[in-house]
């Protein structure tokens, strides 16, 4: 299995830019994620799904959209990139929405807003 | 005030010592407890799951103190290998949508 995996690694955008960033599992999770990890914050919930076509907003979801079409694929769509968007993004996937199994993270995309 | 608090470190710890990691909750509903390891620029994975009864794995022992909405992470031999940041994360009783919090972090370095 290949776990989570996210492209791309690296990005640089100029302000007002939009993109998509790439996350997908081949364990069969029922449950995705997107967070954003800025230096001293600590992981922030952008956006989840529990299932495929079934999303919600975490706790900084503005400026980001999220679509869930299949079980593997989870994109994150930066709609009109801004410098406050800079930051390093992680997918993650578990078996369930429970929270009580373990969460696999992708490798990390850090994304760079000019 | 931040659902998950950690002292973010640096320590800074020879090898062979043993050293403790305190984390706090603000939400005494929360369920699920765990310690994420990270390595520099890498992603947070799995160290440990913590139990109400408290739990070891090797030189890792985690406690909960539901009472005190405090949890800790004890690291015993400390190796070269062990220098990493290291996440509480909580989720909340009743959420079925896997809300994790994740604390900022502490900072983790062993030297020879």
């Amino acid at each position: 299995n290949a776990g989570v995996t996210q492209t791309p690694k690296f990005q640089v955008l100029k302000t007002g830019q939009s993109m998509t960033l790439q996350c997908a599992q081949d364990m069969n999770h029922e449950y995705m994620s997107w967070y954003r990890q800025d230096p001293g914050m600590g992981l922030r919930l952008i956006h989840y799904s529990v299932g495929a076509g079934i999303t919600d907003q975490g706790e900084v979801p503005n400026g980001y959209n999220v679509s869930r079409s299949t079980t593997e694929d989870f994109p994150l769509r930066l709609l009109s990139a801004a410098p406050s968007q800079t930051s390093v993004y992680f997918c993650a996937s578990s078996y369930s929405g429970t929270g009580s199994h373990e969460q696999y993270f992708g490798p990390g995309t850090r994304l760079t807003v000019t | 005030r931040k659902e998950v608090e950690q002292d973010p470190g640096p320590f800074n710890v020879p090898e062979g010592a043993t050293v403790a990691f305190n984390c706090t909750y603000s939400n005494s509903a929360s369920q699920s407890f765990f310690w994420y390891r990270q390595d520099c620029r890498k992603e947070p994975k799995l160290l440990m799951s913590v139990y109400s009864s408290g739990n070891e794995d090797g030189r890792f022992t985690a406690q909960l103190n539901r009472a005190s909405q405090y949890i800790s992470l004890l690291i015993r031999d400390s190796k070269l290998s062990d220098s990493a940041t290291y996440l509480c994360v909580v989720n909340e009783r009743g959420s079925t949508l896997g809300r994790l919090y994740f604390g900022r972090g502490t900072q983790l370095t062993v030297w020879p």
